[in-house]
């Protein structure tokens, strides 16, 4: 099946400091990628739509500033979480549909970030 | 309110019981409908999508009720490894998810 990696899996930083994520599709192409964010027994709560070559869609509440998209390649997309701050310390997933018709969409292994 | 919603449980059942959960949503214009399961502190995996018609795999089976809005999963002869978050999700348009709080399911021997 198609498989997604994200790096880091986990990252510890100090409040203030950015933080780049990064979600790759590894064996298909992906015009569409999906950021998620999920805190301790919440939902997953879908942060924004990457588009690749446009301007990412952000979901309402979420700072387009401080998390910034760029999806510069069919294959990958990065999240960065500009100044960082204790609240900010969540998991952070992507998602990508290999589209040709396919339902499902698949998930990366998630990146677990903690801001001090 | 929230857009899909699930008993949060938990959900403490003995191995070989059945167990059923519920999700609701509130978007009528939903279109595709899944179950996810995920394990302490991992991405969720695809269980099954969800139709109209049913659908079952092996001891799993979703139902889905356009009319009243809601999803079921059924999980029959329970395994101590099936012990996980089970989360609803549906799409609205284009392929984001929605999804539930998810309800928590510990199988004990």
């Amino acid at each position: 099946g198609a498989v997604v990696s994200q790096h880091p899996s986990w990252v510890i930083c100090k409040s203030g400091t950015s933080v780049k994520i990064e979600c790759r599709s590894l064996d298909f192409q992906a015009t569409t990628m999906f950021w998620y964010r999920q805190f301790p027994k919440q939902s997953l709560m879908l942060m924004a739509t990457s588009n690749e070559g446009s301007k990412a869609t952000y979901e309402q509440g979420v700072e387009k500033d401080k998390f910034l998209i760029n999806h510069a390649s069919l294959t990958l997309s990065t999240l960065t979480v500009t100044s960082a701050h204790p609240e900010d310390s969540s998991f952070y997933i992507c998602s990508a549909p290999p589209g040709g018709g396919y339902n499902e969409q698949f998930f990366g292994p998630g990146t677990r970030l903690t801001v001090l | 309110r929230k857009e899909v919603e699930q008993d949060p449980g938990p959900f403490n059942v003995p191995e070989g019981a059945t167990v059923a959960f519920n999700c609701t949503y509130s978007n009528s214009a939903s279109q595709s409908f899944f179950w996810y399961r995920q394990d302490c502190r991992k991405e969720p995996k695809l269980l099954m999508s969800v139709y109209s018609s049913g659908n079952e795999d092996g001891r799993f089976t979703a139902q889905l009720n356009r009319a009243s809005q809601y999803i079921s999963l059924l999980i029959r002869d329970s395994k101590l490894s099936d012990s996980a978050t089970y989360l609803c999700a549906v799409t609205t348009s284009g392929y984001a998810l929605n999804f539930g709080k998810g309800t928590s399911l510990l199988v004990t021997p």
